[in-house]
């Protein structure tokens, strides 16, 4: 039972526009989501987090959404450039315990 | 260097085969965190440590898996007669608090 869902495994975006990434999860038991940057070959990499009582939160080029009545929180990437290429994962956590989606690869063309 | 090591980085076993794989935690990181990664997959939950004591170990698959943290730093996460099914990317992660944050590069076993 998928907790955590990426429905597009894949996204290509043109250097310098946005880039959006999508989760779904169904737990409403989640307090905490996440989001991670993982390179062939390496250990995931934590980007930016969001608790469950805000609604988004900034850093940089990145931003996360998070709406709870719909159960789904999006990553923005903005502008977006070649070294964003990377595979990314949303994770939520409950107790110890931190639930993964499958990924969406994103290729940000030149 | 200052990040979460994992050793080995490939591991091939044969079916039966025992395994252990070592994870070396960034230093004074109170949390150590195991997931499994099959192929195509997120990371799933396996075990989590504060120091040494194992406070969650729900998701270890079998009872084929075991893991330790003897002195709240190095881990090892060991699997005992090796199925196919276990071939995956074995991730380790360390945090200061209660957070998944530093993960290593990960172990790939392969069970043939």
């Amino acid at each position: 039972d998928q907790q955590v869902k990426q429905n597009s495994p894949s996204l290509s975006v043109q250097e310098g526009r946005i880039s959006i990434l999508n989760c779904d999860y169904t737990n409403s038991m989640f307090d905490y989501f996440l989001w991670y940057k993982k390179y062939p070959a390496e250990g995931p990499t934590f980007l930016i987090s969001i608790s469950s009582i805000k609604d988004k939160n900034e850093d940089g080029r990145f931003t996360v959404f998070l709406n709870k009545s719909a159960k789904h929180l999006s990553l923005h990437i903005v502008p977006s450039q070649p070294g964003d290429s990377a595979v990314y994962f949303c994770a939520a956590e409950t107790g110890n315990q931190f639930y993964f989606g499958t990924g969406t690869s994103l290729t940000v063309i030149p | 260097g200052a990040g979460v090591s994992q050793s080995p980085r490939y591991k091939v076993a044969k079916r039966g085969q025992d395994v252990a794989l070592r994870c070396d935690p960034i230093s004074g990181h109170v949390s150590l965190f195991w997931y499994q990664q099959a192929l195509g997959q997120g990371p799933e939950f396996l075990t989590y440590f504060q120091n040494e004591a194992q406070l969650d170990k729900s998701g270890l698959p079998s009872d084929r898996f075991f893991a330790e943290r003897p002195e709240g730093s190095v881990s090892t996460l060991k699997i005992q007669r090796t199925q196919q099914e276990d071939s995956a990317v074995y991730l380790c992660a360390s945090s200061p608090g209660r957070q998944l944050e530093f993960f290593g590069p990960g172990t790939r076993l392969t069970v043939l």
